[in-house]
């Protein structure tokens, strides 16, 4: 299957700093996601991008689909305790095919 | 209303028994997906499923079985059960064609022990 990387693994950050982290793959994607999963839930969606270039926020998150539609970036910002977790990028080739990234486990440290 | 759900929610069983998790999604979706996350929380997809056919196998051993009775429903079957089946495992689905999203559901911890 295919492998997205995703960094940082992890992220100690104090309460009200911004966050950054991304995504790279070999493979071009038709579209990329940004999931965050809370302990003992499942992954749950925070933005959708649909076209190479796009930004777009959802509230303190920004994400962009990379220009090469290989690569795609989370922002955070002025981060509160709430968003710790681990994010997840996916991306989908063709058809039914979606891949998800490693993983960045957040820290926030009121 | 829950959108994608599992059942059940925490499973234990001994070596070498056989389990099935059920997932039921009430969004109208026509494909549906298996994924296991291990222990490094890396989520990898098993099985999908589109229009009750199965679209993908990503390598699953063959005691893995997978079944749609309808669009609505992907249930996991699992015989001789062994200590690295050990995971949480997720049920998801979305709308096929591009630019759609998948849902997840709150996922099913398996204990092989």
């Amino acid at each position: 299957g295919q492998q997205l990387n995703q960094s940082p693994q992890s992220m100690f950050i104090q309460e009200g700093e911004d966050v950054s982290m991304n995504c790279t793959s070999s493979s071009i994607f038709n579209t990329w996601l940004w999931y965050k999963q809370d302990p003992g839930e499942g992954p749950v969606l925070l933005i959708a991008l649909y076209k190479a270039g796009e930004l777009t926020s959802n509230g303190r998150l920004t994400a962009q689909f990379g220009i090469t539609r290989k690569d795609s970036f989370l922002n955070i910002s002025a981060s509160i305790p709430s968003d710790v977790g681990i994010y997840f990028c996916a991306g989908q080739l063709t058809g039914n095919q979606f891949y998800f990234g490693t993983g960045t486990s957040l820290t926030v440290i009121p | 209303d829950t959108a994608v759900s599992q059942t059940p929610k925490y499973l234990v069983t001994q070596m070498g028994n056989d389990k099935s998790i059920k997932c039921e999604q009430n969004l109208g979706h026509d494909t549906m997906y298996w994924y296991k996350q291990d222990s490094k929380k890396f989520l990898k997809i098993m099985f999908s499923y589109n229009n009750k056919e199965l679209i993908i196998n990503e390598t699953v051993p063959n005691r893995f079985s997978p079944k749609s009775p309808d669009k609505a429903h992907l249930n996991l079957h699992i015989n001789s059960l062994e200590l690295g089946d050990s995971a949480v495992y997720f049920c998801a689905s979305r709308r096929s064609g591009l630019n759609t999203e998948a849902f997840f559901g709150q996922g099913t911890r398996l204990t092989v022990v």
